[in-house]
């Protein structure tokens, strides 16, 4: 089936870097787009960046711009989100999911999140 | 990009009809039809409930529906049920290629 598997928990001090993978399996990598949202505790859902699986193009939230790096290896069908400078506020569930063949589409599958935890 | 605005709870009894609004601006919910509504139960990741406004995903719920009207889209969840319980999100893209979530509504099922 389709299905978006994540990478596990993690636990970084602040200033650490954390990187989050997802890996697709069940459809066509490249055919459609990965978006990335996260969650804080209590929180609501916050968009932070999109992937073209097949071309590579991208687009960041402006919040993330250079702090954010979202890639992709089409050989395994796996996108990866990678954060730097982290800090407490940045204590979340990451969610990878699947769009469809454009950018504004809707998302209709999501990964199982992934808790990073940001605590010294 | 500001977070779309929706109100943080409504409530229903069952049977009853409610309606979620979203509201944005012209560089989003009005400049697109591309705005869709999400739910998402404690603990679990959201499920996609409406797309481009007004579609519904296969093997979603007929009571639920989804329209727009200049920068404000809506969702209304018809014949309530205790299932409908959770927190609904709306969504939508912007005139600068990102996504924009609405800070989310706590549904609540008297």
């Amino acid at each position: 089936q389709v299905q978006l598997v994540q990478s596990g928990a993690e636990v970084k001090k602040p200033g650490a870097s954390v990187k989050v993978s997802c890996k697709a399996s069940g459809y066509t990598f490249t055919g459609y787009y990965i978006q990335w949202v996260r969650q804080a505790p209590g929180q609501g859902l916050e968009w932070m960046a999109w992937i073209s699986p097949n071309s590579g193009g991208l687009n960041y939230e402006q919040k993330f711009q250079g702090r954010v790096t979202v890639t992709r290896d089409t050989s395994i069908s796996t996108a990866y989100m990678e954060m730097s400078s982290l800090t407490s506020d940045d204590t979340a569930i990451y969610y990878c999911a699947r769009g469809g063949i454009s950018s504004w589409d809707a998302i209709d599958i999501w990964g199982q999140g992934t808790m990073v935890t940001v605590s010294s | 990009q500001s977070a779309l605005t929706q109100p943080a709870s409504v409530s229903g009894s069952p049977g009853q009809s409610i309606t979620i609004y979203c509201t944005g601006t012209s560089s989003d919910i009005g400049g697109y039809k591309y705005v869709s509504w999400y739910q998402q139960h404690p603990g679990k990741a959201p499920k996609v409930m409406i797309y481009d406004v007004s579609n519904r995903p296969s093997g979603v719920s007929n009571r639920f529906s989804g329209s727009k009207s200049g920068n404000t889209a809506s969702l209304t969840i018809s014949g309530l049920q205790a299932e409908d319980e959770g927190d609904y999100y709306c969504s939508s893209y912007t005139t600068i290629s990102t996504v924009v979530f609405g800070g989310g509504t706590k549904l609540t099922v008297l």
